[in-house]
């Protein structure tokens, strides 16, 4: 099983900042790996696909970026509805999710 | 517009059965392999279970295997989840989701979009 770990677990930022999250894969994964959101009470929304595809509809202030086994999400400039959690997710293998990382208002 | 709407959820003692199912609309399901993906109370993600279009391969997690059984009928467009032996473990909000892309067989694939999930409690 491919083990993806996110960090940090917890981002505190203010609207209009730039926030960059992180996930490592335990394995070599190429660039197979998704970027989702989850909001409270809400079935996660895919945002980027094989590291760095916006999925449809997706602003362009998400871009993701990476390969192996780094791979980095990045929101240009933090609007009120980005605060969330996000997850990872690898389709190299048998897909695993990692364990999350919330961005919350500082 | 795709949409997933799962049902079937509910409180279940342990050892016990339950059938979840998602209908599907929007798309040619058939054309598309599915998934379940789960989600414990305040907990990450587990893929779960995936099934091909035509509902002739399927693949499972080792958390479930020899336990849950995922079928499909494309003449209703629905995606079904049997579970069985249910373990306290077990607990979770499960999600359908179309698998991505198209080229990729199950279950190498990214998942989109997701239904919005049916509870299910095992508890004594």
């Amino acid at each position: 099983e491919i083990v993806l770990t996110q960090s940090p677990a917890t981002l505190s930022l203010s609207p209009g900042e730039r926030a960059t999250l992180s996930c490592r894969a335990s394995q070599d994964v190429s660039g197979y790996l998704a970027w989702y959101q989850q909001k409270p009470g809400q079935a996660p929304r895919l945002l980027i696909y094989d590291a760095s595809n916006r999925a449809t509809g997706i602003p362009a202030r998400f871009s993701g970026s990476g390969s192996g086994t780094d791979f980095t999400l990045t929101i240009s400039s933090l609007e009120p509805e980005d605060f969330a959690l996000y997850y990872c997710q690898q389709r190299s293998h048998w897909p695993t999710f990692g364990g999350g990382t919330k961005v919350e208002i500082k | 517009e795709v949409q997933l709407l799962e049902s079937g959820g509910g409180l279940v003692q342990p050892g016990g059965s339950l059938r979840l199912s998602c209908a599907a609309s929007g798309f040619t399901f058939s054309s598309y392999a599915m998934s379940w993906v789960r989600q414990a109370p305040r907990k990450g993600l587990e893929w779960v279970s995936a099934i091909s279009g035509r509902g002739g391969s399927t693949s499972y997690g080792d958390s479930v295997k020899g336990r849950f059984t995922i079928s499909r009928d494309n003449s209703k467009n629905t995606l079904y989840l049997q579970m069985n032996s249910l373990r306290v473990e077990d607990t979770a909000v499960y999600y359908c989701a179309r698998n991505l892309p198209q080229t990729a067989a199950a279950p190498y694939n990214w998942f989109d979009p997701w239904g919005q999930g049916t509870l299910v409690t095992v508890s004594s």
